[in-house]
């Protein structure tokens, strides 16, 4: 059965303090890793797609990373506005299907 | 460019009635996917459609669930009869399909509460 793991479940940051969010995952014939930001009340939205094991994605404080087993979310110098919960998803073999962890939740404080 | 389109965006409806949640992809998206979100099992796939036809129900919990996709630009989600376990935050999302690994686009949401 596939199966997403997120970790930690929270996460409290003071304002500039640098972090990583930990999805492991055992996807039978892993096809992309994806990740999403949501915001209360909110639906996901989109930030990355990593498809190989060494790529790396960034945007703004953010990079994903991917290894065989797991990837991982660093957030550099977070702001308050990065507060938010963080899910990863992997797409299985016929690419279509998401199987999601259940998410970070990150607050940055000032 | 609008986003994926869900109405309603709140439901609160008593125990045994019919819910009808719907959803209007992205334009020029052929792909349709209906999750739903609960603080215990986090985002599950329902169900998801390729060019309007049901690929895999398989996410679909009992046969009180159903979902149709009569048109390109609209899809329906029902639950008949509506039970409390139900209640949950639905949502509905859109990917250009090409063969690969697509991106999905998720909608705001239906926050459903069944009394």
């Amino acid at each position: 059965e596939d199966q997403v793991t997120q970790s930690p479940e929270a996460l409290r940051l003071q304002e500039g303090e640098s972090s990583s969010l930990n999805c492991s995952y055992t996807v039978s014939g892993l096809r992309g890793l994806f990740w999403y930001r949501q915001d209360p009340g909110k639906g996901p939205e989109f930030l990355f797609t990593l498809y190989s094991a060494g790529e790396e994605k960034e945007k703004e404080r953010l990079k994903a990373t991917l290894t065989k087993k797991e990837s991982f979310l660093h957030i550099t110098a977070p702001k308050p506005e990065d507060s938010a919960t963080y899910l990863c998803a992997g797409a299985e073999g016929g690419g279509n299907k998401l199987t999601f962890g259940t998410g970070t939740q990150l607050k940055v404080e000032l | 460019d609008a986003g994926v389109i869900q109405s309603p965006r709140h439901e609160v409806t008593e125990m045994g009635q019919e819910v009808t949640l719907r959803c209007k992809p992205i334009s020029g998206h052929n792909s349709l996917f209906w999750y739903r979100q609960t603080m215990m099992r986090g985002l599950e796939l329902l169900i998801y459609f390729n060019n309007n036809v049901p690929i895999d129900d398989s996410g679909m919990p009992e046969d009180r669930f159903s979902a149709k996709m009569p048109n390109a630009s609209f899809s329906t989600l029902k639950i008949q009869p509506s039970e409390p376990r139900d209640s949950a935050v639905y949502f509905c999302a859109s990917s250009l399909s090409r063969g690969g690994t697509d991106t999905q686009y998720f909608g705001p949401g239906t926050r459903l509460t069944v009394l």
